[in-house]
């Protein structure tokens, strides 16, 4: 059964930091991973996705990476702000379905 | 251009009562999916369509739910006799666009069953 996690659970950092994400998957055989940001009382905005025959997509200030063989991926975010606050999601595919997987969810506060 | 569109956002209900949530996916996509997001079980997959294939409904918890989709476009989730546990956020999701794999959430709906 596949399980996805994501490290830390809750991030504090000033405004102008990089930071990363991570996300694991005990299952290698995925399909594609999606990364999410959710903010507070709202639904999931698409930020990245990356399919299984890639290793990286990168969109703006922010680069995900992926390495199927060791079940990681990661989220880099260049320079923060504040408006980067919110809970960022990863999500997987396993391959032979479409349905995602959910991350527990990384709850990203950056200070101005 | 609009987006995956949900109603009602917010629906309060007494248990035992049934209620329909209703998703409008984004124009074109041929697929949809409802999940549900609860405080102790994170976001977890209900059930899934595509195009006229059968709908996977392995997430489905109980016999209380169901879902449809009409003419490929519009979805309704049914929940049956509502518990206090079905308390969530309900969120619909659709894909099938340029980038045919990535998934485009609507804003959900809050369900409370009181």
């Amino acid at each position: 059964k596949q399980e996805v996690t994501q490290i830390p659970a809750a991030l504090s950092v000033p405004e102008g930091e990089n930071l990363v994400l991570n996300c694991s998957f005990t299952d290698s055989a995925i399909y594609n991973l999606q990364w999410f940001r959710q903010d507070p009382g709202k639904g999931l905005t698409s930020l990245l996705l990356i399919q299984s025959s890639q290793r990286e997509q990168t969109s703006g200030r922010l680069n995900a990476s992926l390495d199927k063989s060791s079940g990681r991926s990661t989220l880099y975010i260049a320079a923060s702000q504040p408006g980067d606050s919110a809970t960022y999601l990863c999500a997987v595919t396993t391959s032979g379905t479409y349905k995602y997987i959910f991350g527990t969810g990384t709850r990203l506060k950056v200070l101005a | 251009g609009a987006g995956v569109s949900q109603s009602p956002s917010n629906k309060v209900t007494e248990k035992g009562k049934d209620v329909e949530l209703r998703c409008d996916p984004i124009s074109g996509h041929t697929a949809l999916y409802w999940y549900r997001q609860s405080l102790g079980q994170g976001l977890e997959f209900l059930i899934y369509f595509q195009g006229n294939s059968a709908p996977d409904k392995s997430g489905l918890p109980s016999d209380r739910f169901s879902a449809e989709r009409t003419g490929g476009s519009v979805s309704t989730l049914t929940i049956q006799r509502t518990q206090q546990e079905d308390s969530a956020v309900y969120l619909c999701a659709s894909s099938g666009g340029t980038s045919i794999y990535e998934q485009y959430f609507g804003p959900g709906t809050r369900l409370t069953v009181t």
